[in-house]
């Protein structure tokens, strides 16, 4: 268990709405991320974050912004949802260090956009 | 760009039998880490084992071992005595040294029979 929640684990939104995905830590992990499931694509980097106020885009960022206010929290957004943004939302931390080089996960947040 | 190619959707094996699952990759990098994810029912993102690129030794983990061949870009992952939780989506990774992004490959289903 590395310490890491998200909420909220299912959300059903309509088109054109905003959502925020919430991911919290609590060991005080540099590395933040955010990742999207799809099948055929297995997981595929969004945003990560660095630091406090420090982040930059992944592979599939267009229509998504992330924040980073608090070591500890790291928040996905989607402007405005559209169906294409269905997904399964995964946060992940790394720890760093010579032996620490892999993600923890957590739990997964469920998106359906209808 | 890397790529990770996990060229089997789905196997199935016989409860206390040995699978192997595939896993090749393509970069041009020399110093990087490759990884085996389990994700159960649960959608949890579960760290199966881990081989840094440099070792030519390949990792165990119990009934868990990897076949490395980097000349051949190829990292399978072998389970001995077949265990029912074993059932699982099984997600191949690959992450260069100093990037931040994790790539990852389908995934492949896992069915054990009884």
């Amino acid at each position: 268990d590395a310490g890491i929640t998200q909420s909220p684990r299912h959300k059903v939104t309509e088109t054109g709405t905003p959502v925020t995905l919430r991911c919290h830590q609590t060991e005080n992990h540099r590395y933040m991320y955010w990742y999207r499931q799809d099948p055929g694509h297995g997981l595929r980097l969004i945003h990560y974050s660095y630091g406090v106020k420090d982040t930059d885009k992944g592979e599939v960022s267009d229509g998504y912004s992330v924040s980073r206010s608090k070591t500890e929290d790291f928040l996905l957004t989607l402007e405005s949802a559209t169906s294409s943004q269905t997904s399964v939302y995964f946060c992940a931390i790394r720890r760093t260090g010579n032996m620490n080089t892999e993600a923890f996960f957590g739990q997964g947040t469920r998106l359906t956009v209808v | 760009a890397q790529t990770v190619t996990q060229s089997q959707p789905e196997m199935s094996v016989q409860e206390a039998e040995t699978v192997t699952l595939s896993c090749t990759y393509d970069t041009s990098e020399s110093d990087y880490y490759l990884f085996w994810y389990k994700q159960p029912p649960s959608r949890q993102m579960i760290l199966v084992i881990r081989q840094e690129a440099y070792k030519q030794q390949n990792a165990t983990e119990n009934r868990f071992s990897v076949n490395f061949q980097k000349a051949a870009k190829s990292f399978s992952l072998k389970i001995s005595d077949s265990q029912l939780g074993d059932a699982a989506m099984y997600f191949c990774a690959y992450r260069q040294q100093g990037a931040q992004k994790l790539v990852f490959g389908q995934g492949t289903r896992l069915t054990i029979n009884p």
